[in-house]
C-alpha cells in the first residue's frame, strides 16, 4: 500500500525567508502527488498536483513542488514566506487501485513569526 | 463557482445517538469521499463512491455506513456514537478518473461534538 511521510510535525519561519516543507511518498510506479493547505477550521485546498512531465511543478499562492524519482520525494517550496501563509500543510498521493482512494501524510503546520 | 457543500457544520450528539452528515458535490462531479479529521490528525480515508457505487473503503467503522444519492450527492450514517467519534468530516468531490489521478475539492467539514 502507498504511504506518505512528512517527517517534520511543525515548522517555524520568518516572514520573507524561505521554506521547505519535506515529503517522502512509498509507491511502486510514478504517483500522483498533491500538496493541500487546511487553515484552521476549514477544508483543504489544493495547491499543486504531479501527474508526469517536468518534475517542478508550479501551484497557487507563490508554491512549487519538486518531485525527484530517486529520493521519493516531493518537496513544497516557498522562495519568501508571508505572515498569511501560516496553516497546516499536508502532501497526498493518490492511490492507483482501480479505485479512488488519496492518502494524505500526517501533516506539517507552518508557523510564520513576523 | 460552486463548491462542496456540507450540512450540517456543526453537529453536537450524546453517545448512542445516531447523526446523519450531507454532502452536496460540485456539479458534474462524479465521486465523492468521505474522510475523519481528529484534533491535530491528518485526514483518514474513509470511504468513497464512484457513480452512486462503492468505490473503496478505508477506516470506516461498522456503525457508519455511506451512500451516493441519484442525484450524486452523499451522506454519511454514523449510529451508536462514540467519544471517539468526535471529530471533522470532510467530504470531497472530483471527476472519476481511475488512475488515481483525482483533484479533490473539500468542503469546509461538519463538526461532530459527541458528549
Amino acid at each position: 500500500a502507498q504511504s506518505v511521510t512528512q517527517p517534520d510535525i511543525h515548522i517555524t519561519v520568518s516572514e520573507g525567508a524561505s521554506l521547505e516543507l519535506r515529503c517522502n511518498y512509498s509507491y511502486g510506479a510514478t504517483p500522483y502527488l498533491f500538496w493541500y493547505v487546511q487553515s484552521p477550521g476549514q477544508g483543504l485546498q489544493l495547491l499543486l498536483k504531479y501527474f508526469s512531465g517536468d518534475t517542478l511543478v508550479q501551484g497557487i499562492k507563490g508554491f512549487e513542488a519538486e518531485f525527484k524519482r530517486s529520493q521519493s520525494s516531493f518537496n513544497l517550496r516557498k522562495p519568501s514566506v508571508h505572515w498569511s501563509d501560516a496553516a497546516e500543510y499536508f502532501c497526498a498521493v493518490g492511490e492507483n487501485t482501480g479505485g479512488f482512494k488519496t492518502i494524505f501524510g500526517a501533516g506539517t503546520r507552518l508557523f510564520v513569526k513576523a | 463557482a460552486a463548491g462542496v457543500i456540507q450540512s450540517p457544520r456543526h453537529l453536537i450528539k450524546e453517545k448512542r445517538e445516531t447523526a446523519t452528515l450531507k454532502c452536496y458535490p460540485i456539479p458534474r462531479h462524479d465521486t465523492v469521499y468521505w474522510y475523519q479529521q481528529g484534533p491535530g490528525q491528518d485526514p483518514q480515508f474513509l470511504i468513497s463512491f464512484y457513480e452512486k457505487m462503492q468505490s473503496d473503503k478505508g477506516s470506516i467503522p461498522d456503525r457508519f455506513s455511506a451512500q451516493q444519492f441519484s442525484d450524486y450527492h452523499s451522506e454519511l450514517n454514523m449510529s451508536s456514537l462514540e467519544l471517539g467519534d468526535s471529530a471533522l468530516y470532510f467530504c470531497a468531490s472530483s471527476l472519476g478518473d481511475l488512475s488515481g489521478a483525482n483533484v479533490l475539492t473539500f468542503g469546509a467539514g461538519s463538526r461532530l461534538t459527541v458528549l
